[in-house]
């Protein structure tokens, strides 16, 4: 079985800051590992996605996401954000099959 | 990129009533679909696979028999509600599973957002 815990239910960031949100999975085999954004009432769009090769996986939108094995870990980044990053993310893991995802981090952008 | 869509956005029914809800990919093929239900505020939860020309998988906890999916052409899967009760009240969000040489992703439908009354 996998899992994926997104340790911070709330991240809020100034306009024009850094941020990271963060993402840790647990699986006995190898997996694909995902970022989503959810606007309000909205689907889900890919920002970026890990299967295989270079660790650093660049995204829309400005976004990066870091894969690292010995963390278990796939951080999500971005240099500076803007009053339309605010949204809903979601990490997902995935073996090629249906994805299992992390409970979400609301990023709230404050002007 | 690749376009999935999902009829109707939102539906309301009466308690005991089916709903029926279609998942279909416009430009390309899919030979597996996924139903997702998410709750308010809440992660999207797994609820079944679904692969053309076959029976759905069902995740544990889920009932095949309340959660008819059929996926009767590469474009196409429906997710029936049968007899629904208030706590069926959700957003269903289907996708569908796309590979291309070692690439694999899955592209999300809008969502249907069922209230029953």
């Amino acid at each position: 079985a996998q899992s994926v815990t997104q340790l911070d239910s709330q991240v809020p960031v100034f306009e024009e800051a850094p941020v990271e949100l963060r993402c840790n999975y647990s699986s006995s085999v190898s997996v694909y590992l995902f970022w989503y954004v959810q606007y309000p009432n909205q689907g889900l769009q890919l920002l970026l996605k890990y299967l295989s090769g270079s660790t650093l996986v660049k995204g829309i939108n400005g976004f990066e996401a870091e894969f690292n094995k010995s963390q278990t870990s796939f951080h999500l980044r971005k240099p500076s954000v803007h009053i339309s990053d605010t949204a809903e993310y979601f990490c997902a893991v995935s073996r090629g099959d249906g994805l299992t995802f992390g409970k979400g981090t609301h990023l709230i952008i404050q002007p | 990129g690749a376009v999935v869509s999902q009829h109707p956005s939102w539906v309301i029914c009466k308690s005991g009533t089916s709903v029926k809800i279609e998942c279909r990919s416009l430009d390309f093929q899919a030979t597996t679909m996924f139903w997702y239900r998410q709750f308010p505020k809440q992660s999207l939860m797994l609820m079944a696979t679904s692969n053309e020309g076959s029976k759905a998988t069902y995740e544990q906890g889920v009932e095949k028999d309340k959660f008819l999916i059929n996926h009767a052409s590469l474009t196409l899967s429906t997710l029936t509600v049968t007899s629904a009760h208030p706590e069926d009240s959700s957003f269903y969000i289907c996708s569908a599973k796309r590979t291309s040489g070692f690439s694999y992703e899955q592209y999300f439908g809008p969502g249907t957002r069922l209230t029953v009354t």
